[in-house]
């Protein structure tokens, strides 16, 4: 059971804005631990997809934008296209555990 | 090109051991820290080790802890990863990940492609 929590499931259709958010507390994500964000494609390898909070590394399209507020962070999707379906994971540091996290993650779906 | 591949999964009967290993190319070794990271068959993404770019700190999940150990042989590019009393719920895909920034705020990146663990009698 993860202590980052995000929604399983977010749905959208084909250029719409979708956003996905990543619930954690006052050990990781509260504490000003940054939070980064992955994609995993269909049968894929994890990829980077966000560090920093609102980072990009390069060859991320800018309909990708990050934050993070408080004891929670967002990843936003604009302009929603079909190779954006993908799972969604959110990942800090927790000082509690003294180790890192991965959030639940999120299934984006293009309708 | 940064490159990790991971070797070494397989099935293994419960309590056994395995270890697995991650071959790093491409970028300089000796200067970062890396992760190993386990995904179980349709599930999410479980953090499980981080070992420092020199090997002196080290840290587990609380779901492997004292069963698991990770090490690094800097003169040969190789992370590795000692999975002993192994358990069903060890089964999983196991990636490596190079871990970049400070300390405590790693991101990873690159990824391997992953080795396959299972455990089943």
């Amino acid at each position: 059971q993860s202590v980052l929590t995000q929604p399983p499931s977010v749905s959208g259709a084909p250029g719409q804005r979708v956003t996905i958010t990543c619930m954690g507390g006052s050990s990781n994500i509260g504490a000003g631990y940054d939070v980064h964000w992955y994609q995993q494609l269909p049968g894929t390898v994890p990829k980077l997809l966000m560090y920093g909070n609102y980072l990009r590394p390069s060859g991320v399209p800018d309909r990708f934008s990050g934050s993070k507020s408080g004891t929670s962070a967002s990843l936003a999707i604009t302009g929603l296209q079909a190779e954006d379906e993908a799972d969604y994971y959110c990942q800090s540091y927790d000082s509690g555990l003294s180790g890192y996290v991965f959030g639940t993650g999120t299934k984006v779906t293009v309708l | 090109q940064v490159h990790l591949v991971e070797s070494g999964g397989g099935v293994v009967q419960p309590g056994r051991s395995l270890k697995l290993s991650c071959a790093a190319s491409g970028f300089t070794f000796t200067t970062y820290g890396m992760h190993w990271v386990r995904q179980a068959p349709g599930k999410g993404l479980e953090w499980v080790t981080v070992i420092s770019y020199d090997g002196n700190y080290k840290y587990y999940a609380d779901s492997v802890k004292g069963r698991f150990t990770i090490s690094r042989d800097n003169s040969k590019n190789t992370l590795s990863l000692i999975l002993n009393s192994l358990r069903p719920e060890d089964s999983a895909v196991y990636y490596c990940a190079r871990g970049s920034g400070s300390p405590f705020d790693n991101w990873l990146d690159p990824w391997g492609q992953g080795t396959l663990v299972t455990v089943s009698s």
